[in-house]
This record gives C-alpha cells, structure tokens and sequence, in this order.
C-alpha cells in the first residue's frame, strides 16, 4: 500500500544541525511533489517545504529559508530535509506528505494539489 | 496568504449538522483543502478544491466556497468526527493552513 515513513528525529542542542527522511513504497515516487509539514506541540500545522516532482522547482516557509533544503532522491524513493542552525521553535512532529497531482515532465494530471498521504511523523526536540 | 478559521472550537452532539469556516487573506479560486486531524495522529485530506470529496471520505462531509470565503460541512456529526478540522490553501507555491478548528462533544 501507499506509505510514507519518516525517520532522523532526534533531541539535538540549539545551533545544532539535523536530516530527516522519508522512505516512500506504494506509488511511483518520481511523478509526485512532496512536502515536509511540522506541529508543534499543541500547535496547529505549519508548512515547511516543498519540491516539485523533479526536483527542480523547490520552496520553502519563511521560518525556515536558509536554514533547511528539501531534496530528493527518486532512485531511492526518499525524500530528505537537512536541517541546520536549529532553534527552540523547530521543535516539533515533522511529517512527510505526498501530493495528489501527478506530472511526467511538464504534463500535470490537475491544476489541483492537496495533500493525500502523510507519514506518521517524527519528533525533532532542539 | 493568510487562512483565518472563525472558531478555534465548537462544541456539538451526535446528529448535528456542523459548519466551520475559513478565510483567505486574497482571492484563492476554489484551491482550498481540508484536513480532519485526530490527536496522536497525522492529518487526513477530506476535501480538496474547496467541494471535492477526497476518495474514501463520507459523504456527510462536504465543501463549498470559493474566492476568499469557505465553508466544511458535516451533515450529521459522528462520534468518529470529533477532530480538530484545518484549512489550506494551494493557490500559492507557499502553502499556508488555518489555525484549526476543534469540534468536541457538547
């Protein structure tokens, strides 16, 4: 079945670095965009990053820029985020998400994009 | 683009008919999704382009808005659909979610 499975969570001091993956198994990873989201505890959701299904095109929340990368690596069926300079406030559930378009190329199967499955999350504590 | 939610939380029943809302800081079409979130949990997608049911989810759900106002409907609440309830928006390449709405039991 379609799953996403994270995996580099950790307790780590302030000003420390981490990577967090996600394995993908279930559906051709290569054709689908894939995003990192993060909770807080007892926090709502806050979107991290996201890259394009070939890598090319990648974005990222303001809390963030310059201090995390989204990459990819589809011969694998991995998503990875590297994680550097970490704060108090990085600390959260981060969970991996798959969107629901699918592209070959420049050929998109919707306009539309939302996030369909998402992993079971791992703890980053800093 | 900012999401507001209009209630942080609600209390309803068994049977009732909910409503929550969301808006968007502009004009978004109709890219906007929904998530139910049960606590310990990763979110699940209920409703993707503002009124389209996501495979699998029942059909007391439903979406409808479009532009800067939204609204997730549940016809007849559940026990099962006591949840925190998030919006978020896809118009953007820098998505953004509401704050959430909880729904627990009156």
């Amino acid at each position: 079945q379609v799953q996403l499975v994270e995996s580099g969570g950790d307790v780590v001091q302030p000003g420390r670095s981490l990577r967090l993956s996600c394995a993908a198994s279930g559906f051709t990873f290569s054709y689908y965009g894939m995003h990192w989201v993060r909770q807080a505890p007892g926090k709502g959701l806050e979107w991290v990053a996201g890259i394009s299904h070939d890598g090319n095109f990648k974005n990222y929340a303001d809390s963030v820029k310059g201090r995390f990368t989204i990459s990819r690596d589809d011969s694998k069926s991995t998503l990875h985020l590297q994680m550097i300079s970490l704060r108090a406030e990085d600390t959260a559930v981060y969970y991996c998400t798959k969107t629901t378009r699918s592209c070959r190329g420049s050929s998109c199967s919707s306009a539309f994009d939302a996030f369909d499955i998402w992993g079971q999350g791992t703890m980053v504590s800093v | 683009i900012q999401m507001t939610q209009s209630s942080s939380s609600l209390s309803a029943s068994v049977g009732d008919r909910v409503t929550i809302t969301c808006r968007a800081s502009q004009n978004i079409r109709n890219y906007l999704n929904w998530y139910q979130q049960k606590p310990g949990t990763a979110p699940k997608l209920l409703i993707y382009a503002a009124s389209e049911l996501h495979s699998g989810v029942p059909s007391r759900f439903s979406g409808t808005g479009s532009g800067t106002d939204f609204t997730l409907t549940i016809s007849s609440l559940q026990p099962e659909d006591f949840a925190t309830y998030f919006c978020q928006q896809s118009y953007s390449s820098l998505v953004t979610f509401g704050p959430g709405t909880k729904v627990d039991i009156k």
